[in-house]
């Protein structure tokens, strides 16, 4: 069982508002990573992690940003929501090497009006 | 850099019926290959991988891979599809050293048709 969790699972919130998605893992990986999910889409990457005090730009340019002061935690903030933001975002952890399992948490469904 | 292509972004299929979804990869070293599933309403999680050894995978719910470096494919087949089957697939490919970045193709949805 997966132990990667993400808060809140729906989000519908008006433009201009700050908002911070959650994403916490209690396995101890060291990578960590935001994607965005669209419909008919691939799954692109806006943030990476390799540990604490690491973060990384994906192929997709994002206006969020992220954090990670602690292994667990990587939160996604939006400063001013737009509607162009509206997306699914997933968060996943993994250990470190490109033969690893990503785990996933179970998204953030993100509406903004 | 590296890319994935999965042609199919719908395949309805009959229950009990056989299925292949395709996956195509470029990468301009090697690579590792995955299959992840995502059920509705919920994430993405590994359904097989193939990191080196048998070109063929096989999964726990009976889906197998096989890994065609010629072509540069990852086909994912079943020979019997069930109800619960029904789900996105998704093909994705790492660069072998450590610090690459996974990246998904665009996914192919599984329709089982009862």
């Amino acid at each position: 069982e997966a132990d990667i969790y993400q808060t809140p699972r729906y989000l519908v919130i008006g433009t201009g508002k700050k908002i911070t998605l959650e994403c916490s893992q209690t396995m101890g990986h060291d990578k960590m990573y935001w994607y965005q999910q669209d419909p008919g889409m691939e799954l692109h990457l806006i943030h990476y992690s390799y540990g604490v005090n690491s973060t990384e730009k994906g192929d997709l340019s994002s206006e969020s940003t992220v954090s990670r002061i602690r292994t667990e935690h990587f939160p996604l903030t939006l400063e001013s929501a737009r509607p162009s933001h509206t997306s699914q975002y997933l968060c996943a952890s993994s250990e470190l090497g490109g033969h690893t399992e990503a785990f996933f948490g179970q998204g953030t469904r993100l509406t903004v009006v | 850099a590296q890319s994935v292509t999965q042609l199919d972004s719908q395949v309805p299929v009959f229950e009990e019926a056989p299925v292949e979804l395709r996956c195509n990869y470029s990468s301009s070293v090697s690579v590792y290959l995955f299959w992840y599933v995502q059920y509705p309403n919920q994430g993405l999680q590994l359904l097989l991988k193939y990191l080196s050894g048998s070109t063929l995978v096989e999964s726990i719910n009976g889906f197998e891979a096989e890994f065609n470096k010629s072509q540069t494919s990852f086909h994912l087949r079943k020979p019997s599809v069930h109800i619960s089957d029904t789900a996105e697939y998704f093909c994705a490919v790492s660069g072998i050293e450590g610090y690459q970045k996974v990246t998904f193709g665009t996914g192919t949805k599984l329709q089982v048709i009862p």
